[in-house]
């Protein structure tokens, strides 16, 4: 499978715990962008690399939320001291483009339930 | 962020064309117009997108007003496949690697 790949699909952790997520984007693709997505509603961006530069992260939902591209390839996305409402779908996407941005190809996401 | 505005829902039957419309009077001169879907418990996919012109391709059609600040999605026969959430967003050509912003979309429903 050549897509965009999250690891873990499903993850059950408790209150205050460190969770981390996992994406490997299709192997050209030099952007990948992280959102959440809550039930009902469509996806919410949360912060977009081109190559191992994170160039947007303002919209990070908290200083718990923190990613990294290391080199360039896959992405880690890592929530502290989880709460309740970080309950959601997070949802991995990559592109591949110098100039005007093209279509992004999404992973099928990872479900974090904090209980 | 979004910028457009879709109905909620919309109903169709199988077999039958469906016009997704969306609204966007602030668009810019920039702004690409692109569709996304998101079957039930997958990512979203791509769809289809446009600027000025009107665009055809193996999923859809996507017709532009002459204004801009109205397109409409145009699903020629839908399958029950089709069934899912349709976002319209507005993606600022200036400026490379934007991320989507997504809004809640219109949830298409399609009966046999």
């Amino acid at each position: 499978d050549t897509g965009v790949s999250q690891d873990p699909r499903h993850k059950i952790t408790k209150r205050g715990q460190n969770v981390t997520f996992r994406c490997d984007p299709i192997s050209e693709h030099n952007r990948l962008y992280w959102y959440r997505q809550t039930l009902g509603q469509g996806p919410e961006f949360l912060t977009y690399f081109q190559n191992e530069a994170q160039l947007e992260k303002s919209r990070l939902l908290s200083d718990r939320f923190s990613a990294e591209r290391p080199k360039g390839s896959f992405s880690t996305l890592e929530i502290q001291r989880t709460e309740q409402g970080d309950s959601a779908m997070y949802l991995c996407a990559s592109s591949f483009g110098q100039g005007i941005a093209g279509e992004l190809f999404f992973g099928e996401g990872s479900r974090l339930t904090v209980l | 962020d979004a910028k457009t505005t879709q109905p909620n829902s919309m109903e169709s039957n199988e077999e039958e064309p469906v016009h997704l419309p969306c609204n966007h009077s602030t668009i810019s001169g920039t702004d690409y117009i692109h569709w996304y879907r998101q079957l039930p418990s997958q990512g979203p996919e791509y769809v289809i997108h446009g600027l000025t012109s009107n665009v055809n391709n193996r999923m859809a059609s996507l017709a532009i007003a002459e204004d801009r600040k109205s397109s409409t999605l145009i699903l020629h026969r839908a399958t029950l496949r089709d069934a899912a959430v349709y976002y319209c967003i507005l993606r600022d050509g200036n400026q490379a690697g934007t991320a989507l912003i997504f809004g809640k979309g219109t949830t298409l429903s399609v009966s046999s």
